[in-house]
């Protein structure tokens, strides 16, 4: 069955630390990738996408996320986290474009100043 | 409207009671989706719409779900005789024909709680 895994549920940084949220797909040919961010009360904001073509991908807020087709992998990284980064954050994967998302169980991210 | 927008923002409803969540996309928008996310989860999928068609409608988790979208532009999401597992946060979200350079909008939800 196609699943978006995040292997850590919450993780905790200093800020101005570096951050990398990990994130596993099984699916049958390379999905469509996404990272979504949600603060409480909120909906879920995109960060960045992978749709093909380069493996780093930049998105929104200085993050960025490296696919790795050989582990499956779409980590999302950020080298100097803010404290206003403290949120939610969501893998998620569509097997063709325009359909439907399958989503990670989410990791919280906790900033400490 | 600027973005994807949901009502009511919370809900909640008596055990048994019959909801009803409303969900109005970006304009021209022709895709909705409908997600459930319980807490402490990532959403889950519960049905999709390409203008007014319903093409999928496989998560919808029992025959107390129906949702419809009859102008193709708002959707509604009807959950009947809600019981407490029914308690989450509705998502909905839109998109376009180019999709692929926009990825699928938002809304804010509507938290519903049961009691």
């Amino acid at each position: 069955a196609q699943s978006v895994t995040q292997p850590d549920i919450h993780i905790t940084v200093s800020e101005g630390a570096s951050l990398e949220l990990r994130c596993n797909y099984s699916y049958g040919a390379t999905p469509y990738l996404f990272w979504y961010v949600q603060s409480p009360g909120q909906g879920l904001q995109l960060l960045l996408k992978y749709f093909s073509g380069d493996t780093l991908v930049q998105g929104i807020k200085g993050f960025e996320a490296e696919f790795k087709r050989s582990q499956s992998s779409f980590n999302l990284r950020k080298p100097s986290v803010h404290w206003s980064d403290a949120a939610e954050y969501f893998c998620a994967a569509e097997e063709t474009s325009g359909s439907r998302l399958t989503f990670g169980e989410g990791t919280q991210l906790t900033v400490n100043p | 409207g600027a973005g994807v927008s949901q009502s009511p923002r919370y809900k909640v409803a008596k055990r048994g009671q019959d909801v009803a969540l409303r969900c109005d996309p970006i304009s021209g928008h022709v895709s909705l989706f409908w997600y459930q996310q319980a807490l402490g989860q990532g959403p889950e999928f519960l049905t999709y719409f390409q203008n007014e068609a319903q093409l999928d409608k496989s998560g919808l988790p029992s025959d107390r779900f129906f949702a419809e979208r009859p102008e193709g532009s708002v959707s509604t999401l009807k959950i009947q005789r809600t019981q407490q597992e029914d308690s989450a946060v509705y998502l909905c979200a839109s998109s376009s024909p180019d999709r692929g350079l926009l990825g699928a909008f938002f809304g804010q939800g509507t938290r519903l709680t049961v009691v």
